[in-house]
């Protein structure tokens, strides 16, 4: 069965630090997916990625993604107020369709 | 434009009730998606389809059903059997030519 973990699940962020999320899953995947959410809305996509070394900016968002560790990463750079949000990970198995999400990290950045 | 559609934003429903949340597409995905989300939580699958009139359950389809008579529409009814049925219920679609998944706006269940 596929399992995504991530954490941290709570991040508070002073603005203009760096910092990392991390999300890691149980099976062979053929797509890792980052979302972001805000309060009481739904999910808005932030990164595809594909194989093993993928690497893709948006901003001061970078993710990753090492198949072979099974890891992606959700890198912020210099964090502003605006990033203030939930990030999800989600992963779809080779063997079938099913996506599964990890547990969310609730980022929050304070001036 | 194309997209995912989700209705209604609202839905409140009576204890034993049955209800049906519509979910459509014209993104022509073969694959769409039930998640369910509670407070402070993350999102739970509750069933998938990948192809027209094929679908699989999830890790909580206790109390609901679905259907995939079309390649657009995935429905999910909320049967009287759902003990906690209120909960955020998001439908994700995906499998493309891009292999991006999208989200609809969501449906607010609540039970009165």
């Amino acid at each position: 069965e596929l399992k995504v973990e991530q954490n941290p699940l709570f991040l508070s962020m002073q603005e203009g630090k760096n910092y990392t999320i991390y999300c890691n899953y149980s099976t062979t995947s053929d797509r890792l997916y980052w979302y972001r959410q805000d309060p009481g809305k739904s999910l808005e996509s932030l990164f595809v990625l594909l194989s093993n070394g993928a690497v893709k900016q948006e901003g001061r968002l970078m993710a990753s993604l090492d198949t072979k560790a099974r890891l992606s990463t959700l890198h912020i750079t210099a964090a502003v107020h605006d990033l203030s949000a939930t990030y999800f990970c989600a992963v779809t198995s080779n063997n079938n369709n099913d996506m599964r999400f990890g547990a969310g990290t609730r980022l929050t950045v304070k001036p | 434009d194309g997209g995912i559609t989700q209705s209604p934003k609202y839905l409140f429903r009576k204890e034993g009730q049955n209800v049906t949340l519509s979910c459509e597409q014209n993104l022509n995905h073969d694959a769409m998606y039930w998640y369910r989300q509670d407070p402070g939580q993350g999102l739970r699958l509750i069933y998938y389809s990948q192809i027209v009139n094929d679908f699989q359950k999830g890790d909580i389809a206790e109390g609901y059903s679905v259907s995939r008579e079309k390649k657009e529409s995935f429905p999910l009814t909320v049967t009287s059997a759902q003990k906690n049925p209120t909960a955020f219920y998001l439908c994700a679609s995906s499998m493309g030519m891009s292999p991006e998944a999208f989200f609809g706006q969501g449906t607010r269940l609540t039970v009165v």
